[in-house]
């Protein structure tokens, strides 16, 4: 199975400031990425697939980069809904595998 | 809009099954594969199932591989899980969620989960 990694595990941050969660895959994934938001309580929701689209209806201040092996979710100006957990996900082969989650808290 | 609505959750003794269900709305449910997600309690999301739009292929994290079984009824849009011989470590809210018409697609949507408790 392909393992994915994310960093950091959790960290705090202000609101306006610039973050940027990292993953990584175990193998080589092309852009079968995706990126998941999720706030206590309630169900995941796609923020970004094939590495890089932005879903429909998710703020611009949100994007993703990467392919093959390291891709990175920015934030460009955290906002107070922003808070929560994110997961990336390979989507290159089963079995699907997510990463271990970032919790970005305020500081 | 897509609207997913899982039931049949509750507290199981270890050994026991149990049986998930997931109405699907909004969508043309037999276009697209669906999968199942779990959480432990605290923890992160877990992919466990997918089958494919028209149930000719499962495939199964290999946690529940020959445990649990993926399948639906396209004639009533219903997802189902069936959970056998589970695991104190099974305990979780279970997701359903739908992916795209190939089997490498992401997920994009989901539902709000079902709690499954595992204990004597």
């Amino acid at each position: 199975a392909i393992r994915m990694t994310q960093s950091p595990s959790s960290f705090s941050a202000s609101t306006g400031d610039r973050i940027t969660i990292t993953c990584r895959a175990s193998q080589g994934i092309g852009s079968y990425l995706a990126w998941y938001q999720q706030k206590p309580g309630k169900a995941p929701q796609l923020l970004i697939y094939a590495a890089s689209t932005l879903q429909s209806g998710v703020p611009s201040r949100f994007s993703g980069s990467g392919s093959g092996t390291d891709f990175t979710l920015t934030i460009s100006c955290l906002q107070s809904e922003d808070f929560a957990s994110y997961y990336c996900q390979q989507y290159y082969s089963y079995p699907f595998t997510f990463g271990p989650g970032s919790k970005v808290d305020i500081k | 809009q897509v609207k997913l609505v899982e039931s049949g959750g509750g507290v199981v003794q270890p050994g026991g099954s149990l049986t998930l269900s997931c109405a699907a709305s909004g969508f043309i449910f037999n276009y697209f594969g669906m999968h199942w997600v779990r959480q432990a309690p605290g923890k992160g999301l877990e992919w466990v199932a997918f089958i494919s739009y028209d149930g000719s292929k499962t495939y199964y994290a290999d946690s529940v591989e020959g445990r649990f079984t993926i399948s639906r009824d396209n004639s009533k849009n219903i997802l189902y899980l069936q959970m056998n011989v589970l695991r104190p470590e099974d305990r979780g809210l279970f997701y359903c969620a739908k992916g795209g018409r190939l089997e490498t697609s992401n997920i994009d949507s989901w539902g709000q989960g079902n709690l499954v408790t595992v204990s004597s």
